[in-house]
């Protein structure tokens, strides 16, 4: 079946640090990718997109390439900041009428 | 826009009592999901509704039940709570098709 692998954290980075967690899948036929982010106390929230292969999903200094050769959808950041500290989680959908979520990684950014 | 809206925040139940769950989505969006994280299991899903009809539903007992009205507005229902049933709920709207979610800030359920 579908479903979403992602690293496991938690995450520790220094202000600045250049940040990669990586996502894998598993789908049949040509999914869409998407990577959320949670705050302490709240739900998630849409970070990136991406609905075909080679697509490349960006906000807020965050991206993440669609690649279908290698099943992967890895989230990057050139320079973290303290704010960047949240829960990632990284998701597919095969129909858009449901998503797979990963575990969630965890990232604390330090000053 | 107003976002999704949750309500409760927060709700303190007692084993075998039943709890209702309520969730505005955003307007114009037909589509609501639910789904159940919690610490060990993470996002699980448990139904999606789209124009008052379930189109898909998760691997969850019959306990757990949902329903969607013309408004869009959804509830979900779970009756003869178990301390298992202990987790964040968190309804999600969308326009559909794969236009991604936009998640309420949930209901804190605890089960003592």
């Amino acid at each position: 079946g579908d479903s979403v692998t992602q690293m496991e954290g938690p995450v520790t980075l220094s202000e600045e640090a250049f940040l990669t967690i990586n996502c894998t899948y598993t789908a049949t036929g040509y999914p869409s990718l998407f990577w959320y982010v949670q705050y302490p106390g709240e739900g998630l929230q849409l970070l990136l997109k991406a609905t075909k292969a080679d697509d490349k999903g960006s906000n807020k200094g965050f991206e993440a390439t669609y690649r279908k050769e290698t099943t992967s959808f890895h989230l990057e950041k050139g320079s973290v900041q303290v704010s960047d500290s949240a829960v990632y989680f990284c998701a597919l959908t095969p129909t858009g009428n449901q998503f797979y979520f990963g575990t969630g990684t965890s990232l604390t950014v330090i000053p | 826009k107003a976002g999704v809206t949750q309500t409760p925040r927060y709700l303190i139940k007692t084993r075998g009592q039943q709890v209702t769950l309520s969730c505005s989505p955003i307007s114009g969006h037909r589509s609501v999901s639910w789904y159940q994280q919690t610490p060990g299991q993470g996002l699980q899903f448990l139904f999606e509704y789209f124009s008052e009809t379930q189109r898909n539903k998760g691997n969850f007992p019959g306990r757990f039940s949902g329903r969607q009205f013309s408004n869009s507005r959804s509830e979900m229902n779970v009756s003869t709570l178990e301390l298992g049933d202990s987790a964040l709920y968190l309804c999600a709207s969308s326009l559909g098709q794969l236009d991604g979610y936009t998640f309420g800030s949930g209901t804190r359920l605890t089960v003592v």
